[in-house]
């Protein structure tokens, strides 16, 4: 069965520090999701494509993340640098199409700034 | 911001109960989903009910909506141990899906 592929599963790093993750999305699938979850809250959505543009990026903290989806295939989430509330999973999803139907989930990287 | 807002924030049962969690929104939506996530990992997919519909089914869930309350339910029965996780709401309205805060459900063996 088709999955979301996320990678690194975990990652420490020190405050001040810039730090990449990477999202590979079921085959197709046109839209892909960044999600940020805090623990014991619910995911917090921080920037949405369409291919390759940017659909919505109002919660991402422009002054220190960034992403991108080049060829509106897979795609990267920077945070540069980081901070100690950067400590989250970030989850990465996709779907088929634009009407908002079922998204698919990876299995999200844990960052930890120390 | 996060538009669900679940009820209870946990709750605890023996295996063989039923599970009920609510969710209550604030603006009209297109649909509303559930998502079931285990400790430390993604979010699974559990079910969609569409703004026009009242109430379905899947397996051991059923979910009911009401838009003139703006809240929905969703019924686990006869729960087994690998229940145990967190469920979220999502809201779809426009092109975007907004989680609500989760319950975290604990089922004793």
């Amino acid at each position: 069965e088709a999955e979301v592929a996320q990678s690194p599963r975990y990652k420490i790093t020190e405050k001040s520090q810039a730090v990449a993750f990477w999202c590979d999305p079921i085959s197709g699938h046109a839209t892909l999701y960044w999600y940020r979850q805090i623990l014991g809250q619910g995911p917090e959505l921080l920037v949405q494509f369409q291919d390759e543009s940017v659909v919505d990026d109002s919660q991402l903290p422009k002054d220190r993340f960034s992403a991108e989806r080049l060829k509106g295939v897979d795609s990267t989430l920077k945070i540069q640098p980081a901070e100690l509330g950067d400590s989250a999973m970030y989850l990465c999803a996709s779907s088929p199409g634009q009407v908002t139907g079922e998204l698919f989930f990876g299995e999200g990287s844990r960052l930890t700034v120390l | 911001s996060q538009q669900g807002e679940e009820d209870p924030q946990a709750l605890s049962i023996q295996e063989g109960e039923n599970a009920t969690m609510n969710c209550s929104y604030k603006t009209s939506i297109n649909n509303l989903q559930w998502y079931r996530q285990n400790s430390g990992r993604g979010l699974v997919h559990l079910i969609l009910i569409r703004s026009n519909e009242r109430e379905k089914h899947s397996g051991r869930l059923r979910v009911t909506l009401d838009t003139s309350k703006k809240s929905s339910s969703l019924l686990i029965t006869a729960s087994r141990a690998a229940d145990t996780a967190s469920y979220f709401c999502a809201t779809a309205g426009g092109n975007k899906l907004t989680f609500g805060g989760g319950t975290r459900v604990l089922v004793k063996p």
